[in-house]
């Protein structure tokens, strides 16, 4: 099972929305609503922050929203904050009955 | 509140053999399936395995595996003691990596939900 492919980096000025793609095939990200994104901070474990292409746990704030299109999902940040610069994963569960990461994405503040 | 932490890491050499355990709390740890994902030291995550818990009427203990790991690594778990494990054998410098466990979503999902604070392998001669 290959690694769902995401953009390195990306950044944005506090404030702003910036948007992480994560791409699959029709075995994962295309066949099924199972798609996760997790935050983790340096020397930090993982933290959900998406579940199921667009729900958020108790906790996470509104401006973390996910979708999906095809084999691609993505996650949106608006209104960009300070505490956001971390590494981005997205997962999905595939047809082999397991579970995918992402390459994952450093989201920079600037 | 859910509890997950991880021991047994350490130094091995390769070929050599690690057990790690992860000590559960602050959730019916028999009704949910648990998993290990690893990461390589300044790498992404990656699933390595799952073992599925009970519905609430039958236990089922079925276990998935990575590709990448199968016939070296065996996850196991002891709802009486709330410990879940991963035996590791023929290691390989591959495998280095900081280890997490982690509760998934119910009886039977290889989706992480919570996760532990993760322990290191390090397999080196």
């Amino acid at each position: 099972q290959s690694a769902l492919t995401q953009p390195a980096s990306v950044s944005g000025s506090p404030g702003q929305s910036i948007t992480i793609s994560c791409t699959g095939t029709s075995s994962d990200v295309g066949a099924f609503n199972y798609v996760s994104w997790f935050r983790q901070y340096p020397g930090k474990a993982p933290q959900v922050v998406i579940y199921d292409i667009n729900n958020r746990p108790s906790g996470i704030s509104n401006r973390f929203s996910g979708s999906k299109s095809g084999n691609t999902a993505s996650l949106t940040i608006s209104g960009l904050q300070a505490d956001d610069e971390a590494d981005y994963y997205c997962s999905s569960y595939t047809s082999s009955d397991t579970e995918v990461f992402g390459t994952g994405t450093k989201v920079t503040v600037l | 509140e859910v509890q997950l932490l991880e021991s047994g890491g350490g130094l091995v050499q390769p070929g050599g053999s690690l057990r790690l355990s992860c000590a559960a709390s602050g959730f019916m740890f028999s009704r949910y399936s648990m998993i290990w994902v690893r990461q390589a030291p300044g790498k992404g995550l990656e699933w390595v395995s799952e073992i599925s818990g009970s519905d609430g009427t039958t236990y089922y203990g079925t276990t998935f595996y990575a590709d990448s790991v199968k016939g070296r690594l065996t996850i196991s778990r002891d709802d009486s003691k709330n410990t879940l494990y991963l035996q590791m054998s023929s290691l390989r410098a591959e495998d280095t990596a900081v280890y997490y466990c982690a509760k998934a979503i119910n009886w039977r999902s290889p989706r992480p939900d919570s996760w532990g604070q993760g322990t290191l392998v390090t397999v080196s001669s």
